[in-house]
């Protein structure tokens, strides 16, 4: 059974471009969240999607943007990319039980390099 | 706002020893707490899951429990082994915040042989 799956696992990026990162979900599980770690720092939320939208956002701004399909696949967009944005991009899914998600499986991450 | 500490940030051992890794929340309303390996570079590996309506996991030789009334968790370590070194993340959920997962910065661990 595969976990979740990341792609693609390097990229490197000029300063204004834009990026799509892509995750498929751990089979069973309906809802992918996605972090962004720098260097030495622990994971930062950007959001959560669900049912093929957004239900939780963290304090990234707009040019941070996602896309959840059918099959639970997502996306993250970040579009104008500055220097900061370089850092490793976790995904994680989950499934969706009462009152919240429950344990979260972790793909291997995106490095986004911003040159 | 939530806020995550981890203490030690960083802790170098000889092998075989017993290891105790600390981590509190400022808001003591965790509803799921999860424990994390991370291997440089690389994503993050689920060591331990504490469900809500739990205290305590155990798998192998780890084992975490977690105090709700003081939102605070400990990761034991028995009988260390080089193969153990990774930074160790803890990491909790507010059930009502449909499950973002609050992190701390992690405890780096070094084991020599």
């Amino acid at each position: 059974d595969a976990g979740v799956t990341q792609s693609p696992t390097h990229l490197i990026k000029t300063r204004g471009q834009q990026v799509t990162l892509r995750c498929s979900p751990k089979s069973g599980h309906d809802t992918v969240s996605w972090y962004q770690q720098a260097l030495g720092q622990g994971p930062q939320f950007i959001f959560q999607y669900y049912e093929e939208e957004e239900r939780q956002r963290g304090n990234f701004p707009d040019r941070f943007s996602g896309h959840q399909f059918p099959n639970y696949s997502s996306e993250l967009n970040v579009n104008a990319l500055l220097l900061g944005d370089s850092a490793l991009y976790l995904c994680a899914s989950s499934w969706t039980v009462g009152r919240g998600a429950q344990g979260y499986t972790f793909g291997s991450g995106t490095r986004l390099t911003v040159v | 706002k939530q806020e995550v500490t981890q203490i030690p940030a960083a802790l170098s051992v000889p092998e075989g020893e017993n290891l105790v890794l600390n981590c509190s929340f400022t808001d003591s309303a965790i509803y799921n707490l999860q424990w994390f390996r991370q291997d440089p570079g690389k994503g993050l590996t689920s060591l331990l899951l504490i469900q809500s309506s739990q205290r305590e996991q155990t798998s192998g030789r780890l084992n975490a429990s977690l105090d709700k009334s003081s939102g605070r968790s400990t990761l034991y370590i028995a009988a260390s082994q080089p193969g153990d070194s990774a930074t160790y993340l803890c990491a909790g959920d507010r059930g009502s915040t449909l499950g973002r997962l609050y992190f701390g910065r992690g405890t780096q661990l070094t084991v020599w042989p």
